[in-house]
């Protein structure tokens, strides 16, 4: 069985410009998850998808957004980037919203 | 907001020995995970825990869900060099919450 897959593996921008960034779930889990690991920071949550609808938002500023498509894959899309935005971003996905599995993550860099 | 205290920050065991990691909040968890996360990779789920006072297995990893449900502890026993990683406590405060919320690590370092 396929695990979370994320893409791109590494995104580099630059400051006031747009990041999207994907994810694919294990198949037949409708859930996902976005969380920030800055460094010195852990894991942050930032957003919660289910079946299509936002359900849950952590405490980051509305240029943090995403969506998720009929096939349960999701976006996060990080407007007007800020330096401090650099990190690994991570997507879990979850059949019973509580075991959490988790990709590999994009690690994105803002210059 | 919540917050989970994880302790300690780092250990440098010697291979063999057994190690002992844990968790509190002052806030009540439903659920409480372990995840594993290695240099450049997501974490990986270790065992997950539904119910207070719950001991759980998983190969040479046991962890327990604590009796006031505000704590959690993992060990690991007959360590190896591959146990070396980043070990998270996460918990859930309930279903319709959704989000994890994790606790700042324990570095793992294994002398064979």
């Amino acid at each position: 069985e396929a695990g979370v897959t994320q893409s791109p593996t590494h995104l580099i921008k630059t400051r006031g410009q747009q990041a999207t960034l994907r994810c694919s779930p294990i198949s037949g889990h409708t859930s996902v998850y976005w969380y920030q690991q800055a460094l010195g920071l852990g894991l942050q949550f930032l957003l919660w998808y289910d079946e299509g609808e936002e359900r849950n938002r952590g405490n980051f500023p509305p240029r943090f957004s995403g969506r998720q498509f009929p096939n349960y894959s999701s976006e996060l899309n990080v407007n007007a980037l800020e330096l401090e935005d650099s990190a690994l971003y991570l997507c879990a996905s979850s059949l019973n919203r509580y075991e959490q599995y988790f990709g590999p993550g994009t690690r994105l860099t803002v210059t | 907001g919540q917050q989970l205290n994880q302790s300690p920050q780092s250990m440098f065991i010697q291979e063999g020995e057994d190690v002992s990691m844990n968790c509190t909040s002052s806030s009540i968890f439903n659920t409480w995970l372990w995840y594993k996360q290695e240099p450049g990779e997501g974490p990986v789920l270790l065992i997950a825990l539904y119910k207070a006072g719950e001991l759980t297995s998983n190969g040479r990893l046991t962890a327990q869900f604590g009796i006031t449900r505000k704590d959690s502890f993992l060990n690991i026993s007959a360590s190896i060099p591959s146990d070396v990683g980043i070990y998270f406590c996460a918990g859930q405060l309930g279903g319709s919450q959704g989000n994890l919320i994790f606790g700042k690590g324990t570095k793992l370092s294994v002398k064979p």
